[in-house]
């Protein structure tokens, strides 16, 4: 199993442009998660899943956009990419049969100048 | 509104020494309780967790206490080793974690040979 992957790894972005972070799980997972993290300030969520076709918003919502068609899948949008959205963001999934136990990708680091 | 507050923000410790950590929630519908340790570069990997109806949870040389009274949870680290340098984020969901985990700010243990 290859748990829970992401790409890119890392991406640098101009100031309005647009992009999509892939995620994707092999776990058979219902939840998936979407976090952010900046430097001092953990891990601060961002959309989450409890299945294909169900999303809503997290903490820290504005600026992006989600869809789950799919189980495995839970691509995360930015729309007008702004320097506020520099960060490592972090792809989970999880399962309500596991304890809510999150498993983490390696992330993505995005730079948007 | 920060429902989970993590101490210290850096803590320096002797090889062989005991590393503690310290976090408080607020919010006393949390039911699970995990601890995850990140590497630089790395995503966030769990490390032990616990539900409120034990005080103790050990696993190997990592220990979590839990006081649900004072709601408090803590993190100790036996015999520490300089690989277990690293960042350590205490967390809480409820509900098995389907609206995703709070996370503290997070510990940079630095564990010195």
């Amino acid at each position: 199993n290859a748990g829970v992957t992401q790409t890119p790894k890392f991406r640098i972005l101009k100031i309005g442009q647009s992009m999509t972070l892939q995620c994707a799980q092999d776990m058979n997972h219902n939840y998936m998660y979407w976090y952010r993290q900046d430097p001092g300030m953990g891990l601060k969520l961002i959309y989450y899943s409890v299945g294909a076709g169900i999303t809503d918003k997290g903490e820290v919502p504005n600026g992006y956009n989600v869809s789950r068609s799919t189980t495995e899948d839970f691509p995360l949008r930015l729309e007008l990419a702004a320097p506020s959205q520099t960060s490592v963001y972090f792809c989970a999934s999880g399962n309500v049969r596991e304890g809510g136990e999150q498993y983490f990708g390696p992330g993505t680091r995005l730079t948007v100048t | 509104q920060q429902q989970v507050k993590q101490s210290p923000q850096s803590l320096i410790v002797q090889k062989g020494g005991i590393s503690i950590i310290n976090c408080a929630y607020e919010n006393t519908a949390f039911d699970y309780f995990p601890w995850y340790q990140q590497f630089p570069g790395k995503g966030p990997a769990l490390l032990i967790a616990i539900r409120p109806d034990v005080s103790e949870k050990k696993e190997g040389r990592f220990t979590i206490s839990f006081n649900k009274s004072a709601k408090q949870f803590s993190l100790h680290i036996m015999d520490s080793q300089p690989g277990d340098s690293a960042t350590y984020f205490c967390a809480a969901h409820s509900g098995g974690g389907a609206d995703g985990l709070t996370f503290g700010k997070g510990t940079h243990l630095i564990i010195q040979p």
